[in-house]
């Protein structure tokens, strides 16, 4: 089956650095990346729309100079949080569709816990 | 529709006992359905799926419902086992766009 692979799987870092997670899918390509984010016992909140090549789209209320979306590649892209702070400690995880399936089963990535001191 | 970021519900079974699963969705147009199993830690992982031109889903040990007229869908899962507790997500596609998340339910199987 299709693999989405994340990392880091976790990161702790200091208040106002920034940390950047990558999500890649390993065989097959991408056109189309989705970021999630999830707080502990929550459901998971979609962040943006990654599509290769293009700008990405945010979601209400998601910050886009917060969580810079790059999606360079068909196979790869990445989340960056800038100026982190505890609050942004949270669970994100990556989705994503195969090229040219416009059906809606994405594959999802394992996570990756943010922990912002 | 968009989760609310609720806390999520519980439901407790006995081992061996059928479960059921319910969510609400919110956009009439949305035209694919999808039920996760997400354990502790983990990203989701794909259950089953339903598209908007049909009413029940069955798949190895587990069935989806859906429900267009009131927007409903339901999970169930046959003889639970401990291996089934986990958090469930329904999630409903709009349009092949982006997959939203509904609130989650949390499963617990009793030995």
């Amino acid at each position: 089956g299709a693999v989405v692979s994340q990392h880091p799987s976790w990161v702790i870092c200091k208040s106002g650095t920034s940390v950047k997670i990558e999500c890649r899918s390993l065989d097959f390509q991408a056109t189309t990346m989705f970021w999630y984010r999830q707080f502990p016992k929550q459901s998971l909140m979609l962040m943006a729309t990654s599509n290769e090549g293009s700008k990405a789209t945010y979601e209400q209320g998601v910050e886009k100079d917060k969580f810079l979306i790059n999606h360079a590649s068909l196979t790869l892209s990445t989340l960056t949080v800038t100026s982190a702070h505890p609050e942004d400690s949270s669970f994100y995880i990556c989705s994503a569709r195969r090229t040219a399936a416009n059906t809606g089963e994405l594959f999802f990535g394992e996570g990756s816990r943010l922990t912002v001191l | 529709g968009e989760s609310v970021g609720l806390h999520l519900p519980t439901l407790s079974v006995q081992e061996g006992d059928n479960s059921i699963i319910n969510c609400a969705y919110s956009n009439s147009a949305s035209d694919y359905f999808i039920w996760y199993k997400q354990e502790s830690g983990k990203g989701p992982q794909f259950i089953i799926d339903i598209r908007s031109n049909m009413d029940k889903r069955q798949g190895q040990r587990v069935t989806v419902l859906l429900n267009k007229t009131v927007k409903h869908l339901s999970l169930q899962i046959a003889a639970t086992q401990p291996g089934d507790s986990a958090v469930y997500f329904c999630a409903e596609n709009e349009y092949g766009n982006k997959l939203v998340f509904g609130a989650g339910t949390i499963l617990r199987v009793k030995s």
